[in-house]
């Protein structure tokens, strides 16, 4: 069975762009989260997306945002990047749904903004 | 408020030797679950294991075992005998479903370095 894949594995942007990563989750897998893991802050719960509906965020400002399509895939979108956004963004996904279910996560996208 | 405490940043031990990584809890929530995370230099984190706020049963999964302490708010990990392949840095996590407004909080994680 396929584990939870993410892309692209690097991804290198100018502040003020946009960046879009993406997730696949496990099959069968409904909800999936999204992860910041920023150096000396460790991971930080962004976002949280079941059956096509964004079901809850974390503390990020609204110019992190994303969407869950009909297979359950999902996509991370920042915009107007800032040099602090640079961080290993991780998607996870679960059988259950919510966080109070063992996650399965991707290998992440590191994301570097210059 | 929700907060994990893993005061240990980093650890290091030689092979074979049996390791503690502590981690301490806050919630006001009676009900809630804590959890495990093993990341490797690969970055993908690996879940170890699931502990529900009700079950307070220490667990042993081969070299691995789970010490639950409610009245210390403590979730302990020990490796036993551990190997070079337990380098890692190791997270605990608390989750809580308030009406169904779920929240997760992970601790800063304790790098193991197993040394040969």
């Amino acid at each position: 069975e396929a584990g939870v894949t993410q892309s692209p594995t690097h991804l290198i942007k100018t502040r003020g762009q946009q960046a879009t990563l993406r997730c696949s989750p496990i099959s069968g897998h409904t909800s999936v989260y999204w992860y910041q893991q920023a150096l000396g802050l460790g991971l930080q719960f962004l976002l949280w997306y079941d059956e096509g509906e964004e079901r809850n965020r974390g503390n990020f400002p609204p110019r992190f945002s994303g969407r869950q399509f009909p297979n359950y895939s999902s996509e991370l979108n920042v915009n107007a990047l800032e040099l602090e956004d640079s961080a290993l963004y991780l998607c996870a996904s679960s059988l259950g749904q919510g966080m109070v279910y063992e996650q399965y996560f991707g290998p992440g996208t590191r994301l570097t903004v210059t | 408020a929700q907060k994990v405490t893993q005061a240990q940043t980093e650890i290091s031990v030689v092979e074979k030797e049996d390791v503690t990584l502590d981690c301490v809890y806050e919630t006001r929530d009676t009900t809630y679950y804590l959890f495990w995370y093993k990341q490797p230099p690969s970055g993908e984190l690996v879940f170890l294991i699931r502990r529900n706020s009700f079950d307070e049963q220490n667990e042993i999964s081969g070299r691995y075992s789970w010490n639950f302490q409610k009245s210390t708010s403590s979730f302990n990990f020990t490796i036993t005998a551990s190997q070079v392949v337990d380098s890692a840095v190791y997270f605990c996590a608390l989750s809580e479903a308030v009406n169904r407004d779920d929240k997760i909080i992970f601790g800063k994680g304790t790098r193991l370095h197993i040394l040969p």
